[in-house]
């Protein structure tokens, strides 16, 4: 099955530690994304890549980072500069260029304490 | 800020009516797409509008754009419990460059009485 995964679905932290959330594709899509839903809110993107090798930052990237090696993995980390880190996380993939959907995972719920 | 927003926040039908929520945008767009996230889970893609275009169905969707008024509407027709989500739009801006970059709404939570 082509699909979108990411894991863990439940991650629990201390304040202060890094945490390394992962997304994998096998939909063969160049364009991946990183975006963060609060409760009863809207998403908001974190990071973006077109294609491996090179990523952008979003609209909220600050105390985020990520990488792009392959084509099929773009891993966040969420790092001890971001001042709210507790949210839900959900990762995205589409064809590359402005006319085209995107395929969501299902997200992970990150809880920093 | 968001781009979209959508109208009503939140709506409660009785099964077998209509649904209609609405989505305003602010700026040029190329495409506007609407969403359906079951709670707690990842969105799932229901519908492309493109700015050409002006209705689109897809089963018992009907989405129009208007995009004089920055504005478009999701109807689901003959609702039924699966129904019950959160539905949100998210626009392509029209900036002319390769990045698909969407723009989310803050969502019309609908709950489907059965």
């Amino acid at each position: 099955d082509g699909g979108i995964t990411q894991s863990p679905k439940y991650l629990f932290r201390k304040e202060g530690q890094n945490v390394t959330l992962s997304c994998e594709q096998n939909l063969n899509h160049d364009a991946m994304y990183w975006y963060r839903q609060d409760p009863g809110q809207g998403l908001r993107l974190i990071y973006y890549s077109q294609i491996v090798n090179d990523f952008q930052k979003g609209d909220i990237a600050e105390g985020y980072s990520v990488s792009r090696e392959k084509k099929e993995s773009f891993p966040l980390t969420v790092t001890s500069a971001q001042k709210n880190p507790t949210a839900f996380y959900l990762c995205a993939s589409s064809m590359p260029g402005q006319a085209y959907e995107q395929y969501f995972g299902p997200g992970t719920r990150l809880t920093v304490t | 800020s968001q781009q979209g927003e959508e109208d009503p926040q939140a709506l409660s039908i009785q099964e077998g009516e209509n649904a209609t929520m609405n989505c305003s945008y602010k700026t040029s767009i190329n495409n506007l797409q609407w969403y359906r996230q079951n709670s707690g889970r990842g969105l799932v893609h229901l519908i492309l509008i493109r700015s050409n275009e002006r209705e689109k169905h897809s089963g018992r969707l009907r989405v129009t754009l208007d995009t004089s008024k920055k504005s478009s509407s999701l109807l689901i027709t003959a609702s039924r419990a699966a129904d019950t989500a959160s539905y949100f739009c998210a626009t392509a801006l029209n900036y002319g460059g390769a990045t698909n970059k969407l723009i989310f709404g803050t969502g019309t939570l609908l709950a489907v009485q059965p």
